[in-house]
């Protein structure tokens, strides 16, 4: 079986500091790994996805983050928040083989970033 | 332009009454998917379906019901023996060697 914890329901920034949002898995097989956004009342966007490629993953709006198999983490982060970042933010990992089956999907919690002026 | 429709955005229903919410999407994908999301709970997987005419239950079937007749097309029922039906429910799709794309929910109020 495969699960997800996000650290932290809520995470506060001010507007131009890091954003850093945790996201640890479990999985018996090598994971696939993606974060999604969501703003309020709306459906989910992929803001990236980790697929046995570079460790290093680059997404939309300047966010990025990094597979750690030893640390079974995909952390989520951005160098400088804008006020336009707040939403609600959702990691997810999936087990089946990429490209060759679909995937099923287990969400973590999600977490609401909220930034400050 | 391609994507999920979901409709309608908001839908209220009285205690006992089922209720089917639309899903439709013009990507050309194969799987289909429903999910239902609870404040801090994620998103959990209600159905899915990888084909035409066939679908399997996901972790939290029970009171519902779905039906995949057309590749397009993901109707979901929410029947009256759905205990807590109040929530927000997301469709997505996707093929292989894609993510799964979400369609822009519908929030159902059942009072």
């Amino acid at each position: 079986a495969q699960s997800v914890t996000q650290l932290g329901s809520h995470v506060s920034v001010s507007e131009g500091a890091l954003v850093l949002l945790r996201c640890n898995y479990s999985s018996s097989v090598p994971p696939y790994l993606f974060w999604y956004v969501q703003y309020p009342n709306q459906g989910l966007q992929l803001l990236l996805k980790y697929t046995s490629a570079a460790t290093l993953v680059k997404g939309i709006n300047g966010f990025e983050a990094e597979f750690k198999k030893s640390e079974t983490s995909f952390h989520l982060t951005k160098p400088s928040a804008h006020m336009s970042d707040a939403a609600e933010y959702f990691c997810a990992v999936s087990d089946l083989k990429w490209g060759t089956s679909y995937g099923k999907l287990t969400f973590g919690q999600g977490t609401i970033l909220t930034v400050h002026p | 332009d391609g994507g999920i429709t979901q409709s309608p955005k908001y839908l209220f229903r009285k205690e006992g009454q089922n209720v089917t919410l639309s899903c439709e999407q013009n990507l050309n994908h194969d799987a289909m998917y429903w999910y239902r999301q609870d404040p801090g709970q994620g998103l959990r997987l209600i159905y899915y379906s990888q084909i035409v005419n066939d679908f399997q239950k996901g972790d939290i079937a029970e009171g519902y019901s779905v039906s995949r007749e057309k590749k397009e097309s993901f109707p979901l029922t929410v029947t009256s023996a759905q205990k807590n039906p109040t929530a927000f429910y997301l469709c997505a799709s996707s093929t292989p060697g894609t993510e799964q794309y979400f369609g822009p929910g519908t929030r159902l109020t059942v009072t």
